[in-house]
């Protein structure tokens, strides 16, 4: 099964709101990732948070993580309709030698 | 830099007939990974290569699927003989080191009739 899944499977919002999605995981883990997939396109690597860090910044994008919880949550802040993709979550585990991605968020940013 | 480069990108062929996927990945980046694509499995890990080795097979789904990495810039990832379940997106990612961001090629998108 999948390490990493994500909560909520498709999640549709007006531009200018903001978006939240969630990322829970099984084992201890080095680092988690997000990315994101256009459609047809391959996946964009978006921001990576290390197991000793709970919350790290770029641009509209804030990433936290509780270790504790074994969660993850992406916040895209004042959401564009450009922001329509599918996220993922992409879990290192310290017990693996492979990247392993969750079934993804379909976010729909409506104009 | 041109990114992860694949070819094709579209593939359409016959059951039984031999696919050959081919990944260009970043230059100067020592981590090969392909992934398969389908709604079904979601996003899963085939294989990946560390300077060239191969590290971790233990994704690929049979004896008909095999990869290759001959040089630091060239690998292909072949299905013979080829199966209608084999349908979906194959992409090739790269990356400079193993724990940080991969780098995604544009996918192939192969369709066995």
């Amino acid at each position: 099964s999948q390490q990493g899944e994500e909560d909520p499977q498709a999640l549709s919002i007006q531009e200018g709101e903001n978006a939240t999605m969630n990322c829970s995981y099984k084992t201890s883990i080095n680092n988690l990732q997000w990315y994101r997939q256009n459609s047809g396109r391959g996946l964009v690597h978006l921001i990576l948070i290390r197991s000793n860090e709970r919350e790290k910044h770029s641009g509209r994008l804030r990433v936290t993580l509780d270790t504790s919880k074994k969660s993850s949550s992406l916040l895209i802040t004042a959401s564009r309709a450009a922001d329509t993709a599918s996220y993922f979550c992409a879990t290192d585990e310290t017990s693996g030698s492979r990247l392993t991605f969750g079934e993804g968020t379909q976010l729909t940013v409506n104009p | 830099d041109a990114g992860v480069i694949q070819s094709p990108r579209h593939e359409v062929t016959e059951m039984g007939q031999e696919v050959t996927l081919r990944c260009k990945p970043i230059s100067g980046h020592d981590y090969l990974f392909w992934y398969r694509q389908t709604m079904m499995r979601g996003l899963e890990l085939l294989i990946y290569f560390n300077n060239n080795v191969p590290i971790d097979d233990s994704g690929m789904p049979e004896d008909r699927f095999s990869a290759k990495m001959p040089n630091a810039s060239f690998s292909t990832l072949k299905i013979q003989p080829s199966e209608p379940r084999d349908s979906a997106v194959y992409f090739c990612a790269s990356s400079f080191g193993r724990e940080i961001e991969q780098y995604f090629g544009p996918g192939t998108r192969l369709t066995v009739t």
